[in-house]
């Protein structure tokens, strides 16, 4: 089961500020994907992201957001201007490795809270 | 939509029961999982179950799949306190390759001393 990491736990922020919310697998991978659970909600798909392009998004994802991998290993996301709505957690995921690509195993979250 | 849907929403056993949690889903799917995710943590994942097997067992849990009903099954034999959390299924997105996984609403076990 490859291991992820994210940073930070927690993150409290201004409405309106710009928040980087980071993922760190432990093994190379090409395939990353981004979800969300607003509290007490359903986890919800946001972004997928092969060999450094978007493969797939979801309407959530609006021109607010935006992911990149500033350098080979991190994962990134970032919300341009937070709004209230943004508050939830966020989790990154990643495929399995061979015999269960099609498991995604996920990180422990960053919960964000906008104010 | 694709969604899957659990049932119960809520469930509440003493320990030493089985815990038997419901998934309903909408259009076909490639596969079924079953991640568990305690109080405002992560993700696990359980166990997954291909579109063409019917039943997996890992350890105290079983799975089942009925993809003519589009419904599977997760029964957690012999539950203990730890095995409280909220149980999710999650069905990928099988159209146009896409490998988004589509989660339902889950079902928050409390298995109590």
């Amino acid at each position: 089961e490859p291991e992820v990491t994210q940073t930070p736990s927690h993150q409290v922020t201004q409405m309106g500020q710009e928040v980087i919310l980071r993922c760190v697998p432990i093994s190379n991978h090409l395939y990353f994907y981004w979800y969300r659970q607003i509290l007490g909600q359903k986890v919800e798909f946001l972004v997928s992201f092969y060999n450094n392009e978007i493969s797939e998004k979801s309407e959530i994802f609006d021109d607010q957001f935006s992911v990149e991998r500033p350098d080979g290993s991190n994962f990134t996301l970032k919300i341009r201007s937070t709004k209230l709505e943004d508050s939830a957690m966020y989790f990154c995921a990643v495929p399995g490795t061979s015999g269960s690509q099609e498991t995604q195993y996920f990180g422990p979250g960053t919960r964000l809270l906008v104010l | 939509s694709q969604q899957g849907e659990e049932d119960p929403q809520a469930l509440s056993i003493q320990e030493g029961e089985n815990a038997t949690m419901n998934c309903s889903y909408k259009t076909s799917i490639n596969n079924l999982q079953w991640y568990r995710q305690n109080s405002g943590r992560g993700l696990v994942h359980l166990i997954l179950i291909r579109s063409n097997e019917r039943e997996k067992h890992s350890g105290r849990l079983r799975v089942t799949l009925d993809t003519s009903k589009k419904s599977s099954s997760l029964l957690i034999t012999a539950s203990r306190a730890a095995d409280t959390a909220s149980y999710f299924c999650a069905t990928d997105w099988n159209q146009g390759g896409s490998e988004k996984l589509v989660f339902g609403k889950g079902t928050k076990l409390t298995v109590n001393p």
